[in-house]
């Protein structure tokens, strides 16, 4: 039962443009948000987060974006850098604190 | 300040033997999560423990994984009588308090089953 859903395996753009990688979710019990980052043979590391009180955080050039009647949270990166070339995580917590991941998206930041 | 260590970073292991996975967690962290990413697929939540105790343990395999967080030394998760499909990354995450917290992962620790 995937209850965050990544429906993008993989976004493509021009650097110095806007990625917007997408996620959505199905247990309106989730209350924290998050996006990792993964390198191959690395571990996730964390990029931004939110709580389900809000409706956006930035964090220099990462915003990440929450509608939570539509249960749908956004990152956006801008602008986007060759090193941003990665595998994105989408992970959302319940009260218990664990995470349930999607399936990831791979942005590929072309030259 | 020392982030999430774990090993061994890659550990061979023939069919039928166990696997022990070690993690500390970052400095001043008392909440340990550890993951599985199966090949081409996302994380998955395995367990989640304080010192001492296992919180949740719902994503963990009935039989033949265990996992505990002893008072003193390092987080380990044990696979016995490991089988081809237990190959995979297993990651370990900590944090301060759960919930509203964020979890920093170790670089984690690659199952291969021969």
């Amino acid at each position: 039962d995937q209850q965050v859903k990544q429906n993008s395996p993989s976004l493509s753009v021009q650097e110095g443009r806007i990625s917007i990688l997408n996620c959505d979710y199905t247990n309106s019990m989730f209350d924290y948000f998050l996006w990792y980052k993964k390198y191959p043979a690395e571990g996730p590391t964390f990029l931004i987060s939110i709580s389900s009180i809000k409706d956006k955080n930035e964090d220099g050039r990462f915003t990440v974006f929450l509608n939570k009647s539509a249960k749908h949270l956004s990152l956006h990166i801008v602008p986007s850098q060759p090193g941003d070339s990665a595998v994105y995580f989408c992970a959302a917590s319940d009260s218990w604190g664990k995470l349930q991941f999607g399936a990831g998206t791979q942005v590929v930041v072309t030259p | 300040n020392a982030g999430v260590m774990q090993n061994p970073r890659h550990l061979v292991r023939r069919r039928g033997q166990e696997a022990r996975l070690r993690c500390s967690p970052m400095k001043g962290h008392s909440h340990v999560y550890w993951y599985r990413q199966l090949p081409e697929e996302g994380l998955k939540f395995m367990v989640y423990l304080q010192k001492e105790n296992i919180i949740d343990e719902s994503g963990m395999p009935k039989e033949r994984f265990s996992a505990e967080f002893p008072k003193e030394g390092p987080s380990i998760l044990r696979i016995q009588q490991v089988v081809r499909g237990d190959s995979a990354a297993y990651f370990c995450a900590s944090s301060i308090q759960r919930q509203t917290d964020t979890q920093y992962f170790g670089p984690g620790t690659r199952l291969t089953v021969l």
